[in-house]
């Protein structure tokens, strides 16, 4: 079974621009989770999608968005891009939107803003 | 809130010897689930180990290992004979239950094996 895709894997974008990252969960699971990691702030959650709906949302501001579509598949975009927004985004999937599952991760999409 | 303390940043071993990471975790719910991940240099995260708060059995799985102790709000790792395959950054997390669902993870330990 394939695990998690993400595109792009890398990605070089300057300020101000927006970008958008895609993520293909593991066929069959329905949840999918984005996580952003920087070597001062560590791993953090951004939000978490199930069945089309957001289910929950972390601290980052409103520049972070997601969606997410009738096939699992997953979006996160960042407008207005700043500096700081350089990191290793991660998209997560498990089988069903239940703090028990395991989360399986992608590769990433690394994102400089130049 | 909940908060996941790894206060071991780095640690190197040589080949053969064991290692325990250690994970401290904080939260106000009385069921929520621990992790283990780990993040090989390729970037990506890999699962080693659920454990939800009523099972406090310890677990052995080949040369991996973890202790779980309520009383002490701890989730050690131990490595035994680690190989230089070992080397990676190693991630506790913790994951509540209603507003605390979120996966919180640790700063992470980034364990280096000498061959």
């Amino acid at each position: 079974k394939a695990g998690v895709t993400q595109t792009p894997r890398y990605l070089i974008k300057t300020r101000g621009q927006q970008v958008t990252l895609s993520c293909s969960p593991i066929s069959g699971h329905r949840s999918v989770s984005w996580y952003q990691q920087t070597p001062g702030q560590g791993l953090q959650f951004l939000f978490e999608y199930f069945s089309e709906t957001q289910r929950n949302k972390g601290n980052f501001p409103g520049r972070f968005s997601g969606r997410q579509f009738s096939n699992s598949r997953s979006e996160m975009n960042v407008s207005t891009l700043e500096l700081g927004d350089s990191a290793l985004y991660l998209c997560a999937s498990s089988l069903v939107n239940s703090v028990y599952n395991e989360q399986f991760f992608g590769p990433g999409t690394r994102l400089t803003v130049l | 809130a909940q908060k996941v303390t790894q206060a071991q940043t780095e640690i190197s071993v040589v080949e053969k010897e064991d290692v325990t990471l250690d994970c401290v975790y904080e939260t106000r719910d009385t069921t929520y689930y621990l992790f283990w991940y780990k993040q090989p240099p390729s970037g990506e995260l890999v699962f080693l180990i659920r454990r939800n708060s009523f099972d406090e059995q310890n677990e052995i799985s080949g040369r991996y290992s973890w202790n779980f102790q309520k009383s002490t709000s701890s989730f050690n790792f131990t490595i035994t004979a680690s190989q230089v395959v070992d080397s990676a950054v190693y991630f506790c997390a913790l994951r509540g239950t209603g507003a605390n669902s979120k996966l919180t993870f640790g700063k992470g330990i980034t364990l280096s094996v000498r061959p």
